[in-house]
């Protein structure tokens, strides 16, 4: 069991570039995640999705897109990279809210380290 | 709209010694529960404790322990016997009852001094 997964673990690009971060999840969750991290921040949710096919906006969503196209799959797109978005990226996991229960714990990758030059 | 405040942004202890990290958040709900995250160096993020705040018991994992005061809005971390691997960033976090979105503080940089 891998848990979450996030590939690359470190990225340097140039500004206007375009990439695509990739998480996996082994458990079958329905709920994925993209955050970022930035020094004296915390973590700021970017999108997020409740189900395969569904996306929708969190706190700082300007700059990326994202796609669910598989449960197991969550990517985060920059269509055009800017230095602005230098940060350390967290995809993150959980299952859904089920009659009974209240809320479902967040599993994390291990984050992708991105500089924009 | 929930935050989430931590008023420390670093701190060090001596090892053995017992640290307390402050967070307080601000919301208008009254069912929900509240996290600490520890974020080592290793950038993993890891769910040290939670606490439900229909429950009045402080929460507690081993070294670990909240102090949870609901209408203070208040909820500290106290670690106990502190070692060297305590070493980490700690996060406050809060989520509202049937939600799916975390709210996250900015964080405690807590340094264990040998």
């Amino acid at each position: 069991n891998a848990g979450v997964t996030q590939t690359p673990k470190f990225r340097v690009l140039k500004t206007g570039q375009s990439m695509t971060l990739l998480c996996a999840q082994d458990m079958n969750h329905e709920y994925m995640y993209w955050y970022r991290q930035d020094p004296g921040m915390g973590l700021r949710l970017i999108h997020y999705s409740v189900g395969e096919g569904t996306t929708a906006k969190g706190e700082v969503p300007d700059g990326y897109n994202v796609s669910r196209l598989k449960k197991q799959n969550f990517l985060l797109g920059l269509e055009s990279a800017a230095p602005s978005q230098t940060s350390v990226y967290f995809c993150a996991s959980s299952s859904a809210i089920m009659t009974g229960t209240s809320y479902n714990e967040q599993f994390f990758g291990p984050g992708t380290r991105l500089t924009v030059l | 709209a929930q935050t989430v405040t931590q008023s420390q942004p670093e701190m060090s202890v001596q090892e053995a010694e017992t640290v307390t990290l402050s967070c307080t958040y601000d919301t208008s709900e009254s069912n929900y529960y509240l996290f600490w995250y520890k974020q080592p160096p290793s950038r993993q993020m890891i769910l040290v404790i939670r606490q439900e705040a229909y429950k009045q018991q402080n929460a507690t994992e081993n070294r670990f322990s909240v102090n949870f005061q609901k209408a203070a809005k208040s909820f500290s971390l106290k670690i106990s016997d502190s070692q060297l691997g305590d070493t980490a960033m700690y996060f406050c976090a809060f989520i509202k009852n049937r939600d799916d979105k975390i709210i996250f503080g900015k964080g405690t940089r807590l340094h264990i001094l040998p």
